[in-house]
C-alpha cells in the first residue's frame, strides 16, 4: 500500500493564480483531512470529508475548496492564491471502528509559496 | 470544542537522559489520544495513542505516554534519548463522540537531544 500520496511536493504560485492540491489514499478510510502547517503554529485543519459527496469546513477555510467524489481522492482547490496562504500541506486519512479511533495518517506534504 | 496544549516550545536533554513532552487537554466526553513524530520536510509520523484500558501506552522507538483523567494530561516519555529522536513532536485528541472523527493538534514541541 502506498498510503496517503499528495502532489505536487512543493509548488510556486503567482498571487492570483489558482491550483489543485491532490490527495490519493488506498487504504479505503472513510475520513480524511486537509491542514496547513504554519511555523511554530502546529496543524490547524482547513476542511475535512466523512465520505464520499460528504465535506464541512474546518478551522481555517476562507480562500479553499473540497470535493470528495471518491472514497481514494480528495483535491484542495486554492483560487486566487494569496501571500497568506503560503505555507505547508498536509493530506490525512483515516477510519472508524466500532471499539475506538484510529490514529490519522499523513502524506509527506506539499510545500507552497505564493509570491 | 477540544483543545491541546503543549506548553514547552522546546525540550532539551542530553543523550541518555529521559526525556518528557509535556501535553494536555481539553476535549467534551472521554478522548482519544495521539502522539505523532515529524522529522524536517517530512510528514507526520503515528508514535502512539490511548484509546481505552492500560493508562500506560507503549509505541514505537522506546516511546510511551501515560493517560491521567484527573490531570487531563498524556505526557509522552522515553527512558533514554536518542541524538535521532530530536524532531518536532505533536500531541493530538479526538473527542470519542465526534462522528467526524476531527483531530485536534497542538502547537508542537521541539525537541532537541545533544551528544
Amino acid at each position: 500500500n502506498a498510503g496517503v500520496t499528495q502532489t505536487p511536493k512543493f509548488r510556486i504560485l503567482k498571487i492570483g493564480q489558482s491550483m489543485t492540491l491532490q490527495c490519493t489514499q488506498d487504504m479505503n478510510h472513510n475520513y480524511m483531512y486537509w491542514y496547513r502547517q504554519d511555523p511554530g503554529m502546529g496543524l490547524k485543519l482547513i476542511y475535512y470529508s466523512v465520505g464520499a459527496g460528504i465535506t464541512d469546513k474546518g478551522e481555517v477555510p476562507n480562500g479553499y475548496n473540497v470535493s470528495r467524489s471518491t472514497t481514494e481522492d480528495f483535491p484542495l482547490r486554492l483560487e486566487l492564491a494569496a501571500p497568506s496562504q503560503t505555507s505547508v500541506y498536509f493530506c490525512a486519512s483515516s477510519y472508524s471502528t466500532g471499539t475506538g479511533g484510529t490514529e490519522a495518517f499523513f502524506g509527506q506534504g506539499t510545500r507552497l509559496t505564493v509570491v | 470544542a477540544q483543545s491541546v496544549a503543549q506548553p514547552e516550545d522546546q525540550v532539551n536533554v542530553a543523550e541518555g537522559n529521559p526525556l518528557t513532552v509535556k501535553c494536555t487537554y481539553s476535549v467534551s466526553g472521554n478522548p482519544y489520544l495521539f502522539w505523532y513524530v515529524q522529522y524536517p520536510n517530512r510528514g507526520l509520523q503515528f508514535l502512539l495513542k490511548y484509546i481505552t484500558g492500560d493508562n500506560l501506552v507503549k509505541g514505537s522507538y522506546g516511546f510511551e505516554a501515560e493517560f491521567n483523567k484527573s490531570q487531563t494530561s498524556f505526557h509522552l516519555k522515553k527512558p533514554s534519548a536518542l541524538v535521532s529522536d530530536s524532531a518536532l513532536y505533536f500531541c493530538a485528541v479526538r473527542a470519542t463522540t465526534d462522528s467526524w472523527g476531527k483531530f485536534q493538534f497542538g502547537a508542537g514541541t521541539q525537541v532537541v537531544v545533544t551528544p
